[in-house]
């Protein structure tokens, strides 16, 4: 069974531009999660998706980040316009369902704002 | 606020010893879910170890054991006869509700296995 599949694997950029990552779960699941990992902390939730719709966005700073997952499959995060503590390396994970389903984690993009 | 807080940011121990990573979590919930999860170089993590916080028993998953004492609200990890490929960073992880994605991490323990 194919993993949680994540591109690009590396990405640099300049502050004030623009960035996108790509996400596409492992088949059949429902729940879509994006992480941001900050180095030396542990991961922190950005969004979850469950199909199509958002379930919980409450730490995506949607002044600068917006993530869709327009028919319910692969997802794209984005980043308009990157500042220096965008640095991170960005997760994606999927489950089967929201509740009682164990969650399998890509092994995500790392991106450096310069 | 709930949070999760590993007070040891790095430990080593030698190959076939056993290793304990500490873990307290705060939270006023009643029905959640704990886990240990690993993370090699590769950045992709693995989940290690999982415990609903309704068992009394200690989860246990061939090599790792936890040690789960909820009025205390601590978790451990065990390892024991520690191989060169469990070094990697640790992190514990919480969640409720039953929702085993929407994690709340800490900020991990980087263990060493030296041979």
């Amino acid at each position: 069974e194919a993993g949680v599949a994540q591109s690009p694997r590396y990405k640099i950029i300049e502050k004030r531009q623009s960035v996108a990552f790509w996400c596409n779960p492992i088949s059949g699941h429902a729940t879509l999660y994006w992480y941001q990992q900050i180095l030396g902390q542990g991961p922190k939730l950005l969004i979850q998706f469950q199909n199509n719709g958002v379930v919980d966005d409450s730490q995506l700073p949607k002044d600068r980040f917006s993530a869709e997952r327009l028919k319910g499959v692969d997802s794209t995060l984005k980043i308009q316009p990157a500042k220096l503590e965008d640095s991170a390396v960005y997760l994606c994970a999927s489950s089967l369902s929201p509740m009682n389903t164990e969650a399998f984690f890509g092994q995500g993009t790392r991106l450096t704002v310069v | 606020a709930q949070t999760v807080t590993q007070s040891q940011p790095e430990m080593s121990v030698q190959e076939a010893e056993t290793v304990t990573l500490s873990c307290t979590y705060d939270t006023s919930e009643s029905n959640y879910y704990l886990f240990w999860y690993k993370q090699p170089p590769s950045r992709q993590m693995i989940l290690v170890i999982r415990q609903e916080a309704y068992k009394q028993q200690n989860a246990t998953e061939n090599r790792f054991s936890v040690n789960f004492q909820k009025a205390a609200k601590s978790f451990s990890l065990k390892i024991s006869d520690s191989q060169l490929g469990d070094t990697a960073m640790y992190f514990c992880a919480f969640t409720h509700g039953g929702s085993q994605g929407n994690l709340i991490f800490g900020k991990g323990t980087k263990l060493s296995v030296k041979p």
